[in-house]
């Protein structure tokens, strides 16, 4: 079975603090995928990142990071020098074959809200 | 810009009242993807189309039906929508099923 957790439900963080989103998956897929994507107040999914199974390189973006551990089943997220505007919530997915062939579904995790403070 | 657009971002229908969702994307992918989700709560895949090919959850109630006319265009129809139907739906594409997805801003929709 698929499965991705988020166990940190809410974080709060004051502006310019560091904060690190865990997300935890269970897979017995040899090829997967993961991803985080974030949902500000709008409602609107906006894509950050994919990381396939067999890239563990960690990856930085700016003022994002991106911490994959096979060994640990991890894909951690880290916000440096938070702001305001990141307060939304963070979902972390995995990519699953489903029943049609080589298409995949997004299991996700139960998100994260964290909420930056000013 | 290319995007994934949804029409519209707030809709209000009466139980049992059917009701049309739209999604239009400019960015050619080959799969949409329609989400059901509530609040507090992770998206929840109802069904996808991989170019013409619709692909039904399991799990997706009867009540809710796609069609994807052409390759720009997915629709989602609630024949009877109930109260338990409100929700946020949010429609997805991707160029192929292992890429990113792609969301449009979602239409909220409630039933009275």
């Amino acid at each position: 079975a698929q499965k991705v957790t988020q166990a940190q439900t809410e974080i709060s963080v004051v502006e310019k603090e560091d904060v690190t989103l865990d997300c935890v998956y269970e897979t017995r897929d040899t090829t997967y995928y993961l991803f985080w994507y974030k949902q500000p107040p709008s409602g609107e999914l906006v894509f950050l990142i994919r990381r396939n199974s067999f890239d563990e390189q960690n990856e930085i973006s700016g003022r994002y990071s991106w911490n994959f551990q096979k060994s640990t089943s991890s894909f951690n997220f880290t916000i440096t020098a938070s702001q305001v505007v990141d307060s939304a919530v963070y979902f972390c997915a995995l990519s699953r074959p489903i029943s049609s062939g080589s298409a995949r579904q997004l299991t996700f995790g139960s998100g994260t809200q964290l909420t930056v403070l000013p | 810009d290319a995007m994934v657009i949804q029409n519209p971002r707030y809709q209000v229908t009466q139980f049992g009242k059917p009701v049309t969702l739209s999604c239009s994307q400019t960015l050619n992918h080959n799969v949409m993807y329609w989400y059901q989700q509530k609040s507090s709560q992770a998206p929840k895949l109802l069904f996808h189309y991989y170019d013409k090919d619709f692909n039904n959850e399991a799990d997706t109630p009867d009540n809710f039906q796609s069609r994807r006319p052409n390759t720009s265009f997915c629709f989602l129809d609630i024949r009877s929508p109930g109260l338990g139907d409100a929700a946020m739906y949010l429609c997805a594409t991707s160029i192929h099923s292992y890429n990113e997805q792609f969301f449009g801003p979602g239409t909220r929709l409630t039933v009275l």
